[in-house]
């Protein structure tokens, strides 16, 4: 089993609906957890953190269940600039290596 | 500033050709990490280097070395390149307080002939 897993996708998602997914983690250790944004051809950057509590930036939501073991990213009112692969990021309990889930490739379409 | 800066963008090479990629960091990270990328593979980690002086193998560290130069300067290198090793590298750096945001440079894509 991966350390990290997600759905790849891709969500086809019409403009202005609303889209959900998650992504699993294996070591019940793990420290902190983010979702990172990498669109076609460039470098991923952050979009993220996910804190226990959940927390929202904007139309981003995002959730941490730790008996589970999964986040979850949830985008509201989508638009088609949110076309992009979402990458789930755990930190392990070391704290100094980040391992990456493959992504989630989400299209939003007019 | 610059951020995370990586050269060259592309390159191709040809079976059992050596190259070294560069990658330097002006934020004054002390962590820095390289990284490749396969379609449906996602980032796995090549080589990482906690701090100036330090390296430390990742996931995928056969056929690479590196060099970390000084505090900004991370390098990889393939001694004797692979069609296998055809992929997109990222360098990338860590912020070492607070919340580890990790800042990419935009990536090298090699094409092992």
């Amino acid at each position: 089993r991966k350390e990290v897993e997600q759905d790849p996708g891709p969500f086809n998602v019409p403009e202005g609906a609303t889209v959900a997914f998650n992504c699993t983690y294996s070591n019940s250790a793990s420290q902190s957890f983010f979702w990172y944004r990498q669109d076609c051809r460039k470098e991923p950057k952050l979009l993220m953190s996910v804190y226990s509590s959940g927390n929202e930036d904007g139309r981003f939501t995002a959730q941490l269940n730790r008996a589970s073991q999964y986040i979850s990213l949830l985008i509201r009112d989508s638009k088609l600039s949110d076309s992009a692969t979402y990458l789930c990021v755990v930190i392990g309990a070391a704290g100094n290596k980040l391992t990456f889930g493959g992504g989630t490739r989400v299209l939003v379409k007019p | 500033n610059a951020g995370v800066t990586q050269t060259p963008k592309f390159q191709v090479l040809k079976t059992g050709q050596s190259m070294t990629l560069q990658c330097a960091q002006d934020m004054n990270h002390n962590s820095m990490y390289w990284y490749r990328q396969d379609p449906g593979m996602g980032l796995r980690l090549i080589y990482y280097s906690a701090s100036e002086g330090t390296t430390d193998k990742g996931e995928v560290p056969n056929g690479y070395n590196v060099s970390r130069l000084n505090k900004r300067e991370f390098s990889l290198r393939l001694e004797s390149a692979a069609p296998s090793q055809t992929s997109v590298y990222f360098c990338a750096s860590t912020t070492t307080s607070g919340i580890k945001t990790q800042y990419f440079g935009p990536g090298t894509r090699l094409l092992v002939l």
